[in-house]
């Protein structure tokens, strides 16, 4: 049973350009989320999806959006991108009816923008 | 605003016990959360306190205080495959559908 796989594993992009980060969620889970960590820091929670929407949102710009499919899956774009854009961007999944206690996570995007 | 405060290091030897703590100034929350993380892995559920108390599974445990806004993970009969970072983490009664993690503390088993 494969976990949370997300793809690229790891990507350097220059400031300005534009990217775009996929999740697959573990089988059997309907809601994903997606956090950024910087280096040495916890995760930061950007946005959640489920039923193809996004339900809540954290303290991140308008630059940063995303898409849940039907099948589940989701991508992440951020716009325009900053230095303090660089990151490793994890991305979580967990079934709604258990509630948002126990997330799995994939071992994320490491993001570098020059 | 929420934050939760956890030690930024700590070390401890082969077959000890140690205690990580969690202190958190937050409003409401459903319950406190741990999550351990390798270097260039994913963060991993270790364990969840709902209700005041100790929660124990394995060599982990987990404690929880509502009224001293306290929480700590105990590992015990460490390993070196322990060294590790440990982020307690709590899902709020207003937001409730993000985790507010804290900082975490990255645990260094020694031989």
């Amino acid at each position: 049973d494969a976990g949370v796989t997300q793809s690229p594993t790891h990507l350097i992009k220059t400031r300005g350009q534009q990217v775009t980060l996929r999740c697959s969620p573990k089988s059997g889970h309907d809601t994903v989320s997606w956090y950024q960590q910087a280096l040495g820091q916890g995760p930061q929670f950007i946005f959640q999806y489920y039923e193809e929407e996004e339900r809540q949102r954290g303290n991140f710009p308008d630059r940063f959006s995303g898409h849940q499919f039907p099948n589940y899956s989701s991508e992440l774009n951020v716009n325009a991108l900053l230095l303090g854009d660089s990151a490793l961007y994890l991305c979580a999944s967990s079934l709604e009816i258990s509630g948002a206690n126990v997330l799995t996570f994939g071992a994320g995007s490491r993001l570098t923008v020059l | 605003g929420q934050s939760l405060e956890q030690p930024s290091e700590v070390t401890a030897v082969e077959g000890a016990i140690v205690q990580i703590n969690c202190t958190y100034q937050t409003s409401g929350f459903y319950g406190l959360s741990w999550y351990q993380q390798h270097d260039g892995g994913a963060p991993t559920f270790l364990s969840y306190n709902a209700l005041d108390g100790l929660e124990e599974t394995g060599r982990f445990s987990s404690f929880l205080s509502r009224s001293d806004s306290y929480g700590y993970l105990l590992l015990q009969e460490l390993q070196m495959k322990d060294s590790a970072s440990y982020f307690c983490a709590v899902r709020l009664m207003d937001s409730s559908y993000k985790l507010i993690f804290g900082s975490g503390t990255r645990l260094l088993v020694r031989p």
